[in-house]
């Protein structure tokens, strides 16, 4: 067990559909993160949220709407997607903090989607 | 250019020897860098980290050197086992104060039993 619970495991979804992945973290951190991951390619960053607030959002199409009710919870919302974000969506979690803090993320064991 | 500098290779090792996984980094502002294992079906498990005011980490059965001068990472792996066999990411933190990780493309290790 990770410490950060993904659901679902699998989505395939239409094109015209709507679903959410949901992320929940049991660590204690304060910061979540979303990240896509496709084959070949680098693991790639899409939102932060530190202590709730969006912190980043890395010019992600807004087809993908993220939210964060507390610390512990994030989701995020598909509406209208492309074939090509059909990826592994990761989300982590990190005790975040003041300006030279670094700690490691730990992620779930992400969302396999599929769009058609 | 690309800041995290694996190119998909691929290694095999026998069972019991050492392994070594290496990555190239372009941003000499980085100052936090971190090793992941990735397994089939799983999101990255972390190994272990490093900052940039060293030059060598220890954990068990593994150690992270870190060459500032040429920019370079390295992950070795001593008494490689059978469930050693992931892909392996190396990523940096290239905004200092920031905790914002870019990653590589990965290695991927496979242990010959």
């Amino acid at each position: 067990e990770t410490g950060v619970t993904q659901t679902p495991r699998h989505l395939v979804m239409g094109m015209t559909n709507k679903k959410s992945l949901k992320c929940e973290q049991h660590l204690g951190h304060n910061a979540m993160y979303w990240y896509k991951q496709s084959a070949k390619k680098p693991l790639e960053l899409m939102f932060v949220y530190s202590l709730e607030e969006r912190v980043e959002n890395n010019s992600v199409p807004s087809r993908f709407s993220p939210e964060c009710p507390n610390s512990s919870h994030l989701f995020l919302h598909l509406h209208t997607l492309q074939p090509e974000d059909s990826a592994l969506y990761l989300c982590a979690s990190s005790q975040g903090g003041g300006a030279s803090y670094n700690s490691p993320l730990h992620f779930g064991n992400g969302t396999r989607l599929t769009v058609t | 250019g690309e800041s995290v500098g694996l190119h998909l290779p691929t290694l095999s090792v026998q069972e019991g020897d050492n392994s070594i996984i290496n990555c190239a980094y372009s941003n000499s502002a980085s100052d936090y860098f971190i090793w992941y294992k990735q397994e089939s079906g799983k999101g990255p498990q972390f190994i272990i980290d490093i900052r940039s005011n060293m030059d060598k980490r220890q954990g068990q059965r593994v150690t992270v050197l870190l060459n500032k001068t040429v920019k370079h990472l390295s992950l070795q792996i001593a008494a490689t086992q059978p469930g050693d066999s992931a892909v392996y990411f190396c990523a940096e933190n290239i905004i200092p104060g920031a905790n914002n990780l870019f990653f590589g493309t990965g290695t991927r290790l496979t242990v010959i039993p």
